[in-house]
């Protein structure tokens, strides 16, 4: 079956401008988490959905935004951008909700550059 | 809130010997899963851990879970260069029960 798709896989932005990135999930799979990854900082979390609803968020501005369609894709945005914003973006799909025991299949990372 | 502290950050091995890396909760976990990303990668879920002590092994893979079930470890015997990538533990537990990742021990292995 199709793993989780994530798009796009690579996007350069100026500080100020906004980005959009999508998740598709693995089929059937109704929870969608987001990470951030940068070097040593590890897999910081943004915020998961499940079943259209916001679960859980992590501790971020509230410039970092998503959300859930029906069909179970999730989308994040992040306004306003800062070079600090320049990471590896990671989006896990699971069968249930984060931390009840579901495997997390992560998408390959959309790699956002901001300059 | 919830913390998952993951030792160490990086460890460089010789190929074929063993490595290690440990993980500690501030508060007691549900359950812990393991993950490994590949440089250049995404990560990918190794395993999961329920119970109290509970101890599975993957080939050369022994994963443990602590009594309290608030520290497990990863242990790798006889390391192969295959084995290169970032290690990483997920703790849930806490009132949200959300999956709180480790930041990670990334392995190097010297052929």
């Amino acid at each position: 079956k199709a793993g989780v798709t994530q798009t796009p896989r690579y996007l350069i932005k100026t500080r100020g401008q906004q980005v959009t990135l999508s998740c598709s999930p693995i089929s059937g799979h109704r929870s969608v988490s987001w990470y951030q990854q940068t070097p040593g900082q590890g897999l910081q979390f943004l915020f998961e959905y499940f079943s259209e609803t916001q679960r859980n968020k992590g501790n971020f501005p509230g410039r970092f935004s998503g959300r859930q369609f029906s069909n179970s894709r999730s989308e994040m945005n992040v306004s306003t951008l800062e070079l600090g914003d320049s990471a590896l973006y990671l989006c896990a799909s699971s069968l249930v909700a984060m931390g009840q025991g579901g495997e997390l299949f992560f998408g390959e990372g959309s790699r956002l550059t901001v300059l | 809130g919830q913390q998952v502290m993951q030792i160490p950050q990086y460890q460089h091995v010789q190929e074929g010997e063993d490595f290690t890396t440990y993980c500690n909760s501030s508060t007691t976990l549900s359950n812990i899963q393991w993950y490994k990303q590949r440089p250049g990668g995404h990560p990918v879920f190794l395993i999961q851990l329920v119970k109290s002590g509970e101890v599975k092994k993957q080939k050369r893979l022994t994963f443990q879970f602590g009594e309290a079930k608030k520290n497990s470890s990863l242990h790798i015997t006889a390391t192969q260069t295959t084995d290169v990538g970032t290690y990483f533990c997920a703790g849930a537990g806490g009132s949200q029960g959300n999956l709180i990742f480790g930041k990670g021990t990334k392995l190097s292995v010297k052929p």
